[in-house]
């Protein structure tokens, strides 16, 4: 049973727009959520994390918004950049009861130039 | 410097052969996990360790055995590989279980 849930495989935006990709999960007892960025041929490569106590954490052109009630997270990406081409994968986790990690099917993000 | 490195990158193999996938991070990490990404491209962990004591063994085959000789390896054995086990193979680390992971590059097993 798949926890984590990416429910747009793919995404085209135009440079210098925005990138929004979404996850959704199942488990309330998440309460630390991260995104990875995966370009072909390569391992996931960590881009950014969010705990629960917080709503929303930005760190440059990334910002990730977390709406517990929905048990949705969100990844801004702005203004997107023809480099962020790759797949994003969300990933989930309880803290502190063991090294479990679930993982989304990843979204596939087109910056078109 | 590779922080995480797998070998090999490509493996192609014939059914009920047994294969070795080796695994090794140079970032001092007391963590380290192996993943299954299937051709739904699904992430799923397999193994996870913590200085070399196994903590999550997920349902998997008793045909695929972790081996960690030291922290900083992590290695996966396969028996007896089937049809079933084409996938592509992740290992990586973290310094303990709260923190994001580094991930090596991956080996595509191939099974004929």
């Amino acid at each position: 049973d798949q926890q984590v849930k990416q429910n747009s495989p793919s995404l085209s935006v135009q440079e210098g727009r925005i990138s929004i990709l979404n996850c959704d999960y199942t488990n309330s007892m998440f309460d630390y959520f991260l995104w990875y960025k995966k370009y072909p041929a390569e391992g996931p490569t960590f881009l950014i994390s969010i705990s629960s106590i917080k709503d929303k954490n930005e760190d440059g052109r990334f910002t990730v918004f977390l709406n517990k009630s929905a048990k949705h997270l969100s990844l801004h990406i702005v203004p997107s950049q023809p480099g962020d081409s790759a797949v994003y994968f969300c990933a989930a986790s309880e803290l502190n009861t063991g090294n479990q990690f679930y993982f989304g099917t990843g979204t596939s993000l087109t910056v078109i130039p | 410097d590779t922080a995480v490195s797998q070998t090999p990158k490509y493996l192609v193999t014939q059914m009920g052969n047994d294969k070795s996938i080796k695994c090794e991070q140079n970032l001092g990490h007391d963590t380290m996990y192996w993943y299954k990404q299937d051709s739904k491209k699904f992430l799923k962990i397999m193994f996870s360790y913590n200085n070399k004591e196994l903590i999550i063994n997920e349902t998997v085959p008793n045909r695929f055995s972790p081996k960690s000789p030291d922290k900083a390896h992590l290695n996966l054995h396969i028996n007896s590989l089937e049809l079933g086990d084409s996938a592509v193979y992740f290992c990586a680390s973290s310094q303990d279980g709260n923190q994001p992971q580094h991930f090596g590059d991956g080996t595509r097993l191939s099974i004929l």
